[in-house]
């Protein structure tokens, strides 16, 4: 069975620093992993995917992201966060199994200061 | 990309009373669609699998004689919260699968009085 772990429950970044938000998955298959964002009383956007290309993704709004086997990790990364990055982060895994179900991290809040 | 609707966004019903919710993948076929809950400030939580033509599968805890779920066809599944109660105001959202990537509808919220 697969999980995900987002190891932070809130992250505080001032504008213009880098953004950092780790996830760890685990999985009896190769999954593919996404990062989704969700905007306060809002829908799921899908930032980024990783379905066994690339290692490092890179995705929309400046983020990227690696897949590290070995480490089963995929953090979310962007050199310089912006205001409008604030809102709730969601690291997902899904499995070709089950017609792909899909398991979501717990989130991460980022706050994004002045 | 793919787009999934759902129906209504928000709806308000009292304690006691039944509320169905569609989920529809507009422009392909899903013979699995997932059902999930997310209560305010929280993750989503899978709550069920909907098989077209087939029952529904339910996660651990999630009650199938509460929330009854109908994959009608290859565009359409429907979650009917029955007999709803202030504890199940959440945010329901569903989601479609192609092959690498879920497509989720935008919720629906509920508010049960």
């Amino acid at each position: 069975a697969q999980s995900v772990t987002q190891l932070d429950s809130h992250v505080s970044v001032s504008e213009g620093t880098p953004v950092l938000l780790r996830c760890n998955y685990s999985s009896s298959y190769s999954p593919s992993l996404f990062w989704y964002v969700q905007h306060p009383n809002k829908g799921l956007q899908l930032l980024l995917k990783y379905t066994s290309a690339a290692t490092l993704v890179k995705g929309i709004n400046g983020f990227e992201a690696e897949f590290k086997k070995s480490e089963t990790s995929f953090h979310l990364t962007k050199p310089s966060a912006h205001m409008s990055d604030a809102a709730e982060y969601f690291c997902v895994v899904s499995e070709p199994t089950g017609g792909f179900k899909t398991i979501f991290g717990a989130g991460t809040r980022l706050f994004v200061k002045a | 990309g793919a787009v999934v609707s759902q129906h209504p966004s928000w709806v308000i019903c009292k304690s006691g009373t039944s509320v169905k919710i569609e989920c529809r993948s507009l422009d392909f076929q899903a013979t699995t669609m997932f059902w999930y809950r997310q209560f305010p400030k929280q993750s989503l939580m899978l709550m069920a699998t909907s098989n077209e033509g087939s029952k529904a599968t339910y996660e651990q805890g999630v009650e199938k004689d509460k929330f009854l779920i109908n994959h009608a066809s290859l565009t359409l599944s429907t979650l009917t919260v029955t007999s709803a109660h202030p504890e199940d105001s959440s945010f329901y959202i569903c989601s479609a699968p192609t092959r690498y990537e879920q497509y989720f509808g935008p919720g629906t919220r509920l508010t049960v009085t």
